[in-house]
């Protein structure tokens, strides 16, 4: 079975400083990893995924399968960057998410 | 091009009752998902559809179903509703192909409301 775990509920850091949210997953197969973040009052959006590889609004995730985590980065927060954040497996054709975790970026 | 586009937007009904609700995909979009979030649960998924079929169900009883028509929208029905029914049911479209394919555009969502 697709299990993905974001430990944190809440992650509260000033202006500047580094964020980390963290993810962890659990699936026999090959997984497809994204980041899903929803800010206030908007709809759920897509942030990154992990084949892509790619910085999306200075964030970088990059799969870990030894220790099955992948894990949200950005050198340093913005207080635009106050969300929530959803770390999600596909495996298969069915897309789980992990129960989020509150950003918040304190000026 | 339009986004996903869920109606109603918000829906209050009693016990008992049933209730549909609705989902246009992004257009070419031939895969749409629907998931129902709580704050005690967060998001679970319902099931998928591509191509009017069922693809895939999550763990929910058959009182949720759902259906999809030829140009991809998609229903979703719930039946004798019950409290704990209460959530927001996002949707989501994609055009279904594995790649870039995968990649799922969400809904605003329906507020449903079980008094």
């Amino acid at each position: 079975a697709q299990r993905v775990t974001q430990p944190e509920k809440l992650l509260s850091v000033f202006k500047g400083a580094p964020v980390e949210l963290k993810c962890n997953y659990s699936y026999s197969g090959s997984p497809e990893l994204f980041w899903y973040v929803q800010y206030s009052r908007q709809r759920l959006q897509l942030l990154l995924r992990h084949i892509s590889r790619e910085s999306i609004k200075g964030f970088t995730a990059d799969l870990n399968k030894g220790e099955t985590s992948f894990h949200l980065k950005k050198p340093f927060a913005q207080e635009e960057d106050s969300a929530m954040y959803y770390c999600a497996l596909k495996g298969g054709n069915k897309l789980v998410f992990g129960a989020g975790t509150i950003l918040r970026v304190k000026s | 091009k339009a986004g996903v586009t869920q109606t109603p937007r918000y829906l209050i009904k009693t016990r008992g009752q049933q209730v549909t609700l609705s989902c246009s995909p992004i257009s070419g979009h031939r895969s749409v998902s629907w998931y129902q979030q709580t704050p005690g649960q967060g998001l679970q998924f319902l099931f998928e559809y591509f191509s009017e079929t069922q693809r895939n169900k999550g763990n929910f009883p058959g009182r949720f179903s759902g259906r999809q028509f030829s140009n991809s929208r998609s229903e979703m029905n719930v039946s004798t509703l019950e409290l704990g029914d209460s959530a927001l049911y996002l949707c989501a479209s994609s055009l279904g192909a594995q790649g870039a394919g995968n990649i799922q555009y969400f809904g605003a969502g329906t507020r449903l409301s079980v008094l």
